[in-house]
């Protein structure tokens, strides 16, 4: 039972447009949300996170958006550019215990020149 | 400063051989994982090690085993590789198990078992 699910596998957008990559989530437990970046052949690099008491959080050009009703977040790319083209995974914990990341599957995102 | 190194990159195995992924970290944290990356699925958590000296199974820790060998390096055995067992393996590390920390993740170990 996939707890964290990201059902876009591919996405493709034109450069200089808004990139927006859906993550939905079944645990009303969790409180706590990363994105993650994976370029071919590299390991996942922490690109921004959110905590449950917020609905929104910056940094540059990423934005996550989370609703808590809907158990979903989202990241928006402002303006989106070539070298975003990689695969996005939103990963989600929470306070029951220590640590416990579950991860999306992942989105591809091409950022189209 | 590397952050956190994987060895080998790449290694192809036969059906019930063994060998053991080795990762290093150089930022003085406390914890480090090993997750596995199927196609299809999200990173899976194998084993983590809250702090040198202990370690913890993670969701899908059958066919592995750890060693925290001191607080820089953490490495993951397979003792008898199945065709199952062939993944990309990522080792992380945080500063402590604290769920809020951000994990910093190795470039990865592709394994093929045949």
């Amino acid at each position: 039972d996939q707890q964290v699910k990201q059902n876009s596998p591919s996405l493709s957008v034109q450069e200089g447009r808004i990139s927006i990559l859906n993550c939905d989530y079944t645990n009303s437990m969790f409180d706590y949300f990363l994105w993650y970046k994976k370029y071919p052949a590299e390991g996942p690099t922490f690109l921004i996170s959110i905590s449950s008491i917020k609905d929104k959080n910056e940094d540059g050009r990423f934005t996550v958006f989370l609703n808590k009703s809907a158990k979903h977040l989202s990241l928006h790319i402002v303006p989106s550019q070539p070298g975003d083209s990689a695969v996005y995974f939103c990963a989600a914990s929470g306070t029951s215990g220590t640590y416990k990341y579950i991860f999306g599957t992942g989105t591809r995102l091409k950022v189209l020149a | 400063n590397a952050g956190v190194t994987q060895t080998p990159k790449f290694q192809v195995l036969k059906t019930g051989q063994s060998m053991t992924l080795q990762c290093a970290q150089d930022m003085n944290h406390n914890s480090m994982y090993w997750y596995r990356q199927d196609p299809g699925m999200g990173l899976r958590l194998i084993y983590y090690s809250a702090s040198e000296g202990t370690t913890d199974k993670g969701e899908v820790p059958n066919g592995y085993n750890v060693s925290r060998l001191n607080k820089r390096e953490f490495s993951l055995r397979l003792e008898s590789a199945a065709p199952s067992q062939t993944s990309v393996y990522f080792c992380a590390s945080s500063e402590t198990t604290w769920y809020q920390e951000t994990q910093y993740f190795g470039p990865g170990t592709r394994l093929l078992v045949l």
